[in-house]
């Protein structure tokens, strides 16, 4: 099955400062990879996604990139603020299949 | 704005008992989902459900743990005979179109504290 794993597990940054949350997958038959905010203690919402056709999507301050030959992908948000604070995770799946997460990276953004 | 909703928010229950956690998915969402988030880790598939029937589950979705959509709007997930290790938040979740071609929707999740 699909395995993912992402980097780093915590991460601190200044406020203004650009965040960079990387993941790697196994199964290159994977082709669907969002992203989802998980504040303390609510539910994971997706951020953004990208499919397998693209290389690169963005929305406002977040950005994610894929490389599929490499079978990795990267969340990147610029301009930090303190309410980027939160768990985010990773995620693949292939066709139907199922998501498979990443083990999550803590980001603080200290004001 | 439509959102997935859960019952109990929080449950605490004896080893052994068993457990019903609710759910109401939104409304015109097809695929239903429940996932599990012991604290501090990673959120963990248990079982994915289309048509009145269970099209995936993981290794974790043993004997232990059944499904059903008793009518039109809910959808439970049942836990047979708790033990420690169940101790968890359970997420629903719900996507109008399956996994990996849409938007997952989660609930605000159930934690489960099994003593």
């Amino acid at each position: 099955g699909e395995n993912v794993e992402q980097h780093p597990s915590t991460l601190s940054v200044q406020e203004g400062d650009s965040a960079v949350i990387k993941c790697t997958y196994s199964d290159s038959a994977s082709n669907y990879f969002p992203w989802y905010k998980q504040e303390l203690g609510k539910r994971p919402q997706l951020i953004i996604d990208i499919r397998s056709n693209v290389g690169e999507k963005k929305d406002q301050r977040i950005a994610v990139t894929l490389n599929k030959t490499a079978k990795h992908f990267s969340l990147h948000i610029t301009e930090t603020q303190p309410e980027d604070s939160a768990v985010y995770f990773c995620a693949a799946s292939g066709g139907y299949s199922t998501l498979t997460f990443g083990k999550g990276t803590m980001l603080l953004v200290s004001p | 704005e439509p959102e997935v909703t859960q019952t109990p928010s929080h449950q605490v229950t004896q080893m052994g008992q068993e457990v019903i956690l609710r759910c109401v998915p939104i409304s015109n969402h097809l695929y239903f989902y429940w996932y599990r988030q012991i604290l501090g880790q990673k959120v963990e598939f248990l079982v994915s459900f289309y048509n009145n029937e269970i099209s995936e589950k993981s290794e974790i979705f043993d004997d232990q743990f059944s499904v059903e959509r008793p009518d039109g709007s809910n959808f439970t997930l049942k836990i047979r005979s708790t033990k420690l290790e169940d101790s968890a938040m359970y997420f629903c979740a719900s996507s109008v179109l399956a996994e990996g071609t849409g938007e997952l929707f989660f609930g605000e999740g159930s934690r489960l504290t099994v003593l």
